[in-house]
């Protein structure tokens, strides 16, 4: 079946720091991948998304590249921000639809970046 | 545009209890999801639907029912409330359930059963 398995948390941050939180993937055929972000007492949020192999999705400085042949899909960011704490969410969506529709999540990955 | 609109934003049960948690769009989307999210489990779904009339289970259905009688609206019911209900939900609504369709939630209802 499909799932998604990201790095426990919390991470804590200076700001500026480089961040990257792992995301890897099991999925049939081509999912197209997403991180989602929720900011404190907020809903969640599409932050980027890639849709095929080497796509690099890219928003607020945020980087993930869709790779592959390791079935991953990591969050980077050069220098991050007080305002980007928040907890981030990977995900997948099948290639079709069926019961298997929806999204899938990780379990989230919680960010505090101190000043 | 509103988007996804959730109400209420909290809610607190007693055990036995019935309420309806309200979820509608305005997006015209055909699909919508119910999840609940609980800490270190991240988001699992409940219910979805592929449209009106439509509906089917999710990974964690039990204890709740849905319908879809509108494309705007997907309410969720808790029958009797139980404290393992206590929990943060969250509707969301999309063009498709798959692909690369973005998702819209709501601000989501946390609801405590006591």
């Amino acid at each position: 079946g499909n799932s998604v398995t990201q790095m426990e948390g919390p991470v804590t941050l200076s700001e500026e720091a480089f961040l990257t939180i792992n995301c890897t993937y099991t999925a049939t055929g081509y999912p197209s991948l997403f991180w989602y972000v929720q900011y404190p007492g907020e809903g969640l949020q599409l932050l980027l998304k890639a849709t095929k192999a080497d796509d690099k999705g890219s928003n607020k400085g945020f980087e993930a590249t869709y790779r592959k042949e390791t079935t991953s899909f990591h969050l980077e960011k050069g220098s991050v921000q007080v305002s980007d704490s928040a907890v981030y969410f990977c995900a997948l969506t099948p290639p079709y639809g069926g019961s298997q529709g929806n999204l899938i999540f990780g379990k989230g990955t919680k960010l505090s970046v101190k000043p | 545009n509103a988007g996804v609109t959730q109400t209420p934003k909290f809610q607190v049960l007693k055990t036995g209890q019935s309420m309806t948690l309200q979820c509608a769009q305005d997006m015209n989307h055909e699909y919508m999801s119910w999840y609940r999210q609980d800490p270190g489990m991240g988001l699992r779904l409940i219910h979805y639907s592929v449209g009106a009339g439509i509906t089917d289970q999710g990974e964690v259905p039990n204890g709740y029912n849905v319908s879809r009688s509108t494309t705007e609206d997907f309410p969720l019911r808790l029958l009797s409330a139980a404290p393992s209900q206590t929990s943060v939900y969250f509707c969301a609504s999309s063009y498709a359930g798959w692909g690369d369709t973005e998702a819209f939630f709501g601000q989501g209802t946390r609801l405590t059963v006591v």
